[in-house]
């Protein structure tokens, strides 16, 4: 399977812990993005890669969020001292071009304690 | 802030009843507009990417139509069945910008 994968899937944590997720995009799409869906509502951007270079973030993205996207390749999204707020379903998504279809993956769904 | 909003939030279907939702979008500084499918448990799957206004696309029994001038496009279902069951996601991608703004979903059941 060639598709966008996303690990863990599931993360349960108690508040104020660290959690690292990590996204591995389609080979060849040089865009990723991460974005957070909460309950009724639609995936909210958070921060956009190009190549290794972070080219945006939103300003759901507090100083307690960092990514990284190391050469270029997979992606990781750092969560420090968390809080029951951040409980969501992180999704991160890679496409070929700009406005091109966005490929999701699975997700990984945090539950902050 | 942009204001994606998608109606119906939610409905009910029988199976073989032809179904239509709306997004709703900005009018102004237009790119795209996308579709897309989240069934439960899976990965949202891209249905469409729209650009041109008047545009139409089909995929099997889904279609969709655009306005950009207006700011509004409809994703129609033909003869739904149960595995049509999902949430259906519209985002607006402004131009210039690097980032879908999506709206809240419509969710649909397809009841046998």
């Amino acid at each position: 399977d060639t598709g966008v994968s996303q690990d863990p899937r599931h993360k349960i944590t108690k508040r104020g812990q660290n959690v690292t997720f990590r996204c591995d995009p389609i080979s060849e799409h040089n865009r990723l993005y991460w974005y957070r869906q909460t309950l009724g509502q639609g995936p909210e951007f958070l921060t956009y890669f190009q190549n290794e270079a972070q080219l945006e973030k939103s300003r759901l993205l507090s100083d307690r969020f960092s990514a990284e996207r190391p050469k270029g390749s997979f992606s990781t999204l750092e969560i420090q001292r968390t809080e029951q707020g951040d409980s969501a379903m992180y999704l991160c998504a890679s496409s070929f071009t700009s406005g091109s279809p966005e490929y999701f993956g699975p997700g990984t769904r945090l539950l902050v304690l | 802030i942009l204001n994606v909003e998608q109606s119906p939030q939610s409905l009910h279907v029988q199976e073989g009843d032809s179904t239509n939702f709306t997004c709703s979008f900005p009018s102004s500084n237009f790119y795209a507009l996308h579709w897309y499918r989240w069934e439960t448990a899976k990965s949202p799957e891209a249905l469409f990417v729209m650009t041109l206004n008047g545009d139409e696309k089909k995929k099997g029994r889904i279609s969709a139509t655009l306005n950009t001038k207006e700011g509004y496009s409809y994703l129609y279902i033909k003869g739904s069945q149960p595995e049509d069951s999902a949430t259906y996601l519209c985002a607006f991608l402004r131009d210039g910008a690097n980032n879908l703004f999506f709206g809240t979903g419509t969710r649909l059941t397809v009841i046998p």
